[in-house]
């Protein structure tokens, strides 16, 4: 059992380009998190899906931030023109059901120049 | 909304000895508490919860302790090893199970053991 798969590892763009991060969640489970995690702000939640559907994206910058769930096995988290402030460490994780015992996929660091 | 603060920031001990991390949370709402460890390059990893209607749980030489009145957890951990070496990172949420939430999270508290 690989876990959560989270790709790219590392996402490199420039001021004003989009980036799209992918989750994979472990076969089974029908809860999927996105958090960012900085230094400063340490980890931020983003969004929650269930059953691929969205139960709360109440952490998401609203502009600029997207996520879907197509189906249960990925997730995608969409950043329009990017900005340096994004930078961070995108963490997905997903459990069997509701916040108990998330597993968490290593994260997609992304870097905007 | 929820805050989730985390005492101390960092800390360094020998091997052996026990180290006591505390975490605070604002809101009275918050019925869950799970803890989570980041070893440097690793992915967090779930390591102990506790539910509002306990005041204490224990697994192997972790010890979690649950003021419900002062809002306050402190996480116990007893013959550290440098293996133990991590970010430990406290977190609340309004519920749990198959409806549970979102989880607020701490800042983290840097746990060093020196062999």
């Amino acid at each position: 059992n690989a876990g959560v798969i989270q790709t790219p590892r590392h996402k490199v763009t420039g001021k004003g380009q989009e980036a799209t991060l992918w989750c994979e969640p472990i076969s089974g489970h029908s809860a999927v998190f996105w958090y960012r995690q900085t230094i400063v702000q340490g980890l931020e939640f983003l969004t929650y899906f269930r059953n691929q559907a969205p139960i709360d994206d109440s952490g998401m910058p609203k502009e600029r931030f997207s996520a879907q769930m197509p189906n249960q096995s990925h997730s995608t988290l969409k950043i329009q023109s990017t900005q340096p402030q994004d930078s961070a460490v995108y963490l997905c994780a997903s459990s069997v059901q509701g916040n108990e015992r998330l597993f968490f996929g290593h994260g997609t660091k992304l870097s905007v120049l | 909304g929820e805050q989730v603060e985390q005492l101390p920031s960092s800390l360094i001990v020998q091997e052996g000895a026990s180290v006591l991390i505390n975490c605070s949370y604002t809101d009275s709402a918050s019925v869950y508490f799970p803890w989570y460890k980041q070893e440097p390059g690793k992915r967090l990893q779930f390591i102990i919860d506790i539910r509002s209607n306990m005041e204490r749980k224990q697994t192997q030489r972790l010890t979690l302790l649950f003021d419900k009145k002062t809002k306050h957890l402190s996480l116990h951990i007893t013959a550290t090893q440098p293996g133990d070496s991590a970010i430990y990172f406290c977190s609340a949420s309004n519920d749990y199970g198959s409806s549970g939430n979102k989880l607020i999270f701490g800042i983290g508290t840097l746990l060093s053991v020196k062999p």
